[in-house]
């Protein structure tokens, strides 16, 4: 069964940084690209990052309201990716989901989320 | 980037009736190998979103057939064939054509 379960979501100031992780299991985890999605209370969907596998040189990309900020990282022998995440704002308050890429363009499955509050 | 346009915002619908939600794209999503990258999701209440339809039109693992998805080209359509009441939740489509990805604003299905 494949599952992703985020955590090291918490409570930060405006400016500060936080590194949340996900790990995952039940699937070939280095096989995988991987995205976080992110989600403001109430609202939409919103993708935030991108991180491909070790065949293409672990490549990222980034959405604009994050790149500069922001960085996707991934350890293959734990199985795990990482968002970490610098100068937070206001607006970066969301939840934070982890989604994995089936490697034909669909992400097909997200974890559970973890909370990201930014406020003084 | 590609803006990604859903109605309606929402649907009230009666069980065992009918429900069909639109998304259109601000531009193709035919990618260089012949695939339309265009994909539904739904997000139940305190759940995160889960794949109904990849590709426009194939249902992934363990998707009801009451679902079907159906477009070409900038302008897809998702129907329920006959809603349940498990069926509520938010609807939103995705484009995976390149960077960034984008949703649509999202379609809240409620049940009457």
């Amino acid at each position: 069964e494949v599952q992703l379960v985020e955590s090291g979501g918490a409570l930060v100031q405006p400016g500060g940084s936080l590194r949340i992780s996900c790990a995952a299991s039940g699937f070939t985890f280095s096989d995988h690209y991987m995205d976080w999605v992110r989600q403001a209370p109430g609202k939409g969907l919103e993708w935030v990052g991108h991180i491909g596998h070790k065949a293409d040189s672990y490549t990222t990309y980034y959405a604009a309201s994050v790149k500069g900020r922001f960085t996707v990282s991934r350890d293959d022998s734990e199985n795990s990716v990482y968002l970490q995440m610098n100068s937070l704002k206001t607006e970066d308050t969301a939840v934070y989901f982890c989604v994995r890429d089936s490697m034909y363009g669909a992400r097909d499955y997200w974890g559970q989320g973890t909370l990201v509050t930014v406020s003084s | 980037d590609i803006v990604m346009t859903q109605t309606p915002l929402s649907l009230s619908v009666t069980p065992g009736q009918p429900a069909s939600i639109s998304c259109k794209s601000s531009q193709p999503l035919l990618s260089s190998d012949g695939k339309t990258l265009f994909y539904w999701y739904l997000q139940k209440p305190g759940q995160p979103p889960q794949l109904l339809i990849y590709e426009v039109s194939k249902r992934f693992s363990g998707v009801p057939d009451r679902f079907s998805g159906s477009g070409s080209g900038t302008d897809f359509t998702l129907k329920i064939s006959r809603v349940e009441a498990e069926d509520v939740g938010v609807y939103y489509c995705m484009h995976a054509l390149h960077f960034p990805l984008t949703f649509g604003g999202g379609t809240k299905v409620e049940i009457k």
